[in-house]
């Protein structure tokens, strides 16, 4: 069975500077894929990347990338130049098993200090 | 473009009582599904569905049932509800996966949240 953790209950960083987010994965699927969601305070889950077990390169969106370490099975989202803005739970998860289905890591609490 | 949207925003209710939560979508997505978020254990999956008149067991079903009459809507029911269900209930939906992706972008609603005393 596919599963996500996250080590990191809560992170702060100062504003401007970069953050990494840690995730590990384990699954015996070869085919897969890892996705990124931020939730505010407001509550929404909101989509910040994808990775597939196949892409060559690293994905990138924006300010934020995936540091994708296939053979040590970890997925660390990096966020470049931290905003006030990007305070929030971010959570890793993983495809399960067909029809899309994903598994979540417990998730990690960003604070960006000014 | 709404995307999706989830009633109700936020519901108590006693304990025994049933409920209806509704989803829907308007991306004409064939995938939905229905998570649970509970304090420090992220989002768990509670039912899914990969098209109008479908419906599948996630991780944790039990005490939940739903339906989906229409490709649009998906429908969480919730017969006797318990303590034990007091969570923050989340909708999503995905397109199809596609030949060269192994994975498809969920979509997430703003959440409901139910207290049960």
């Amino acid at each position: 069975a596919q599963k996500i953790t996250q080590t990191q209950p809560g992170m702060f960083v100062q504003e401007k500077e970069a953050v990494t987010l840690d995730c590990t994965y384990d699954t015996s699927d070869p085919s897969y894929g890892l996705f990124w969601y931020k939730q505010p305070s407001s509550g929404e889950m909101i989509f910040l990347i994808y990775q597939g077990s196949y892409d060559q390169q690293n994905a990138t969106e924006g300010r934020y990338s995936l540091n994708f370490q296939k053979a040590r099975k970890s997925a660390n989202l990096v966020i470049s130049a931290s905003q006030l803005g990007d305070s929030a739970m971010y959570f890793c998860a993983i495809i399960s098993g067909g029809y899309n289905k994903l598994i979540f890591g417990a998730g990690t609490r960003l604070a960006v200090h000014p | 473009n709404a995307g999706v949207t989830q009633t109700p925003k936020f519901r108590v209710l006693k304990t025994g009582q049933s409920m209806t939560l509704l989803c829907a979508q308007d991306m004409n997505h064939e995938y939905m599904y229905w998570y649970r978020q509970d304090p420090g254990m992220g989002l768990r999956l509670i039912h899914y569905s990969v098209g109008e008149g479908t419906t599948a067991k996630g991780e944790v079903p039990d005490g939940y049932n739903v339906s989906r009459l229409k490709k649009q809507n998906f429908l969480l029911g919730l017969e006797s509800a318990a303590p034990s269900q007091t969570s923050v209930y989340f909708c999503a939906s995905s397109q199809l996966l596609v030949q060269h992706r192994v994975g498809e972008t969920q979509y997430f609603g703003p959440g409901t949240r139910l207290l049960v005393l």
